[in-house]
């Protein structure tokens, strides 16, 4: 069982380039969603998804895409890197949750990016 | 005003002490309450999460909630230098849909001492 699965761990790139970043998660989670953190700005949803063909917007879209063809992946596109996109990014993922019960976030291990 | 606020530290304390680490927030609509930790370059964990008002304990750890403060806490008690690590609280309004989202603050970073 592996979680929440990042891919890639760091990365560098150039301003104007546009890139993928890759979420699995093997926990058959409903919920998927992308944060990125900043020092001083604490963690942000960017998108979030509450199923498989359904994605919304959260607090900081902006130069992002997502899509979720499948319930295991949720990529994180950026179109067109810029140097305010330079960020640590996490992917989480949770299930549904009946009768109101919690649902727990489990969060990867996070992608550097840098962008320069 | 953000909707969550938390000071960000660093808390510097011996091994051994009690530790309380707050938040405090503005939308009183928030239910849920969540402590996650982090520590370097790792994704956040849930230590502890309260649904509504009142004390939860787990172990040397103990969230409480103040709805009518609007104020959250944890408190960490025979503090080892394996708790160093940022501490990030969140809330969200319910558990559904975008209700559920999380709402973080930015966290505080914690350091224990041996």
């Amino acid at each position: 069982n592996a979680g929440v699965t990042q891919t890639p761990k760091f990365q560098v790139l150039k301003t104007g380039q546009s890139m993928t970043l890759q979420c699995a998660q093997d926990m058959n989670h409903e919920y998927m969603s992308w944060y990125r953190q900043d020092p001083g700005m604490g963690l942000r949803l960017i998108h979030y998804s509450v199923g498989a063909g359904i994605t919304d917007q959260g607090e900081v879209p902006n130069g992002y895409n997502v899509s979720r063809s499948t319930t295991e992946d949720f990529p994180l596109r950026l179109l067109s890197a810029a140097p305010s996109q330079t960020s640590v990014y996490f992917c989480a993922s949770s299930y549904r949750a009946a009768g109101g019960r919690f649902r727990e976030a489990f969060f990867g291990q996070g992608t550097r990016l840098t962008v320069v | 005003q953000k909707e969550v606020e938390q000071d960000p530290g660093p808390l510097s304390v011996p091994e051994g002490a009690i530790v309380s680490l707050n938040c405090t927030y503005s939308n009183s609509a928030f239910q849920y309450f969540m402590w996650y930790r982090q520590y370097s370059r790792k994704g956040p964990e849930l230590l502890m999460y309260t649904y509504s008002s009142g004390n939860k304990e787990d172990g040397r750890f103990t969230a409480q909630v103040d709805k009518s403060s609007k104020y959250i806490s944890l408190f960490i008690r025979d503090s080892q230098p394996s708790d160093s690590a940022t501490y990030l609280c969140a809330m969200s309004l319910s558990y559904g849909g975008s209700q559920g989202n999380l709402i973080f603050g930015k966290g505080t970073k914690l350091s224990v001492k041996p």
